[in-house]
Order: structure tokens, then C-alpha cells, then sequence
């Protein structure tokens, strides 16, 4: 059954440094999303990407951060200079989107610990 | 803006034991309905889905009601197993649009034997 990855499973890096966080979607899927949730908190909506463009991001996604897929299989997720509160376990998802609603499936996740 | 409250967890319950996990929402519109689950080491799955009032959602025994009057979708299970360990995540999104989803902060259900 075909399924998202991630990698690496768990990250740790030093405040200020820079983070590339690395998600394979579906290989038809059309639609990608990151969340993320910091220890103890609502997992949170930070952007959504289709046609090679950001389509939506919330607060949370500032000038910090970046996507794009490269290649047309691997969606990367940048943190260009890391802070301590960025520690949390990051999610990617992918959808097909050929009707009105389809699942989005979600990788295992990456937790990032920044120290 | 939108969102989602799911009830305090860890929740530990023995085997054969009766499920309900609170969720509630507020939104502007009218909203799809989400129970997502987390097994260990796994990604987010999902369990059940209702897109609009009064539909049931259900899958491998559990079930959630959309409940518009009372902004509720909580999720139900007669009988747990063991293998229902995991964490539990109530969520929206709006069916056109994006579809990003709207998460509540997951509850931790652990089933004892």
C-alpha cells in the first residue's frame, strides 16, 4: 500500500541552524501540507502546497521557513535558522484531490529537538 | 477561526471496557468532521469521517455523530481492545478550498488487559 515517508525520524541541531526536513507524498498525490505539533499542544496547519506553489500558510510559517519539491517526488520543509521553540514533531500529508474531499495520509512524522 | 476541543487525556481503560472521547468544535461555516488515530511510531490515520449533520461516521467498531446543535462529534466504542492503544485526534476541515485540517491536541487512550 502506498504510504508517505519521512526522514529523518528524529532531528537535533543547535539553535540558529539550519534544518531541512524531507517528505516522499504519494506518487500521484497532488496536493502537500505541513503540520506540526510542539509536545503537549494541537497539532498545527503550517502551509499547503500544489502546482509547485504555496496555496495557503498560517501565522506560524514566516520568513523562517520554506518548501519545495525539487525533483517532482521528495516536498522539503526548510527552517533557515532555528529556535529553541521550533522543537516539535513536524507532519507531512498528501492528497489526491479528485473529488470534493479526498483523505489526506500522513507520514510518521519527524521530530526536531533544537537545542 | 475554527476550532477544535478534544477531552483531557491520558484516558486508561481495561479490555471489553466502553469508549467515549469528547470532542467539540467551533467554526464559521459548515465544516467536515475528522477522528484521526496515532499508533506507535506511525503516522496520522484516518478512522472515521462525517461531512455533514446528522451522518454517523464508523469504522473497525468505532462511530462519531455529527451533532450540529450541540457543535459535537464525539467518538464511541463498545468493547476496546488492547490493539485500540493509541493516540486519538478529532479534527475539521471545510470540503472545498485547501482542506487543511484543524486539530484538536489529541487524546492518549491506553487499553489494559
Amino acid at each position: 500500500e502506498p504510504e508517505v515517508t519521512q526522514t529523518p525520524s528524529h532531528q537535533v541541531t543547535q539553535m540558529g541552524q539550519e534544518v531541512i526536513l524531507r517528505c516522499v507524498p504519494i506518487s500521484n498525490h497532488l496536493y502537500f501540507y505541513w503540520y506540526r505539533q510542539i509536545l503537549g499542544q494541537k497539532v498545527e496547519f503550517l502551509v499547503s502546497f500544489y502546482n509547485n506553489e504555496i496555496s495557503e500558510k498560517s501565522e506560524i510559517f514566516d520568513d523562517q521557513f520554506s518548501v519545495e519539491r525539487p525533483d517532482g517526488s521528495n516536498f522539503t520543509l526548510k527552517i533557515r535558522s532555528t529556535k529553541l521553540e521550533d522543537s516539535a514533531m513536524y507532519f507531512c500529508a498528501s492528497i489526491l484531490r479528485e473529488s470534493s474531499y479526498n483523505e489526506q495520509f500522513f507520514g510518521p512524522g519527524t521530530r526536531l529537538t533544537v537545542l | 477561526g475554527d476550532s477544535v476541543t478534544q477531552m483531557e487525556g491520558p484516558v486508561t481503560l481495561s479490555e471489553e471496557a466502553f469508549l467515549t472521547i469528547n470532542c467539540t468544535y467551533t467554526a464559521t461555516g459548515y465544516p467536515s468532521l475528522f477522528w484521526y488515530v496515532q499508533y506507535p511510531g506511525e503516522g496520522l490515520q484516518l478512522l472515521l469521517k462525517a461531512t455533514k449533520a446528522d451522518d454517523k461516521g464508523s469504522n473497525k467498531g468505532f462511530e462519531a455523530t455529527y451533532r450540529k446543535e450541540t457543535t459535537s462529534f464525539h467518538l464511541e466504542k463498545g468493547s476496546v481492545q488492547v490493539s485500540d492503544s493509541a493516540v486519538y485526534f478529532c479534527a475539521l476541515s471545510y470540503n472545498f478550498g485547501n482542506e487543511k485540517l484543524t486539530f484538536g491536541t489529541g487524546t492518549r487512550l491506553t487499553i489494559i488487559p
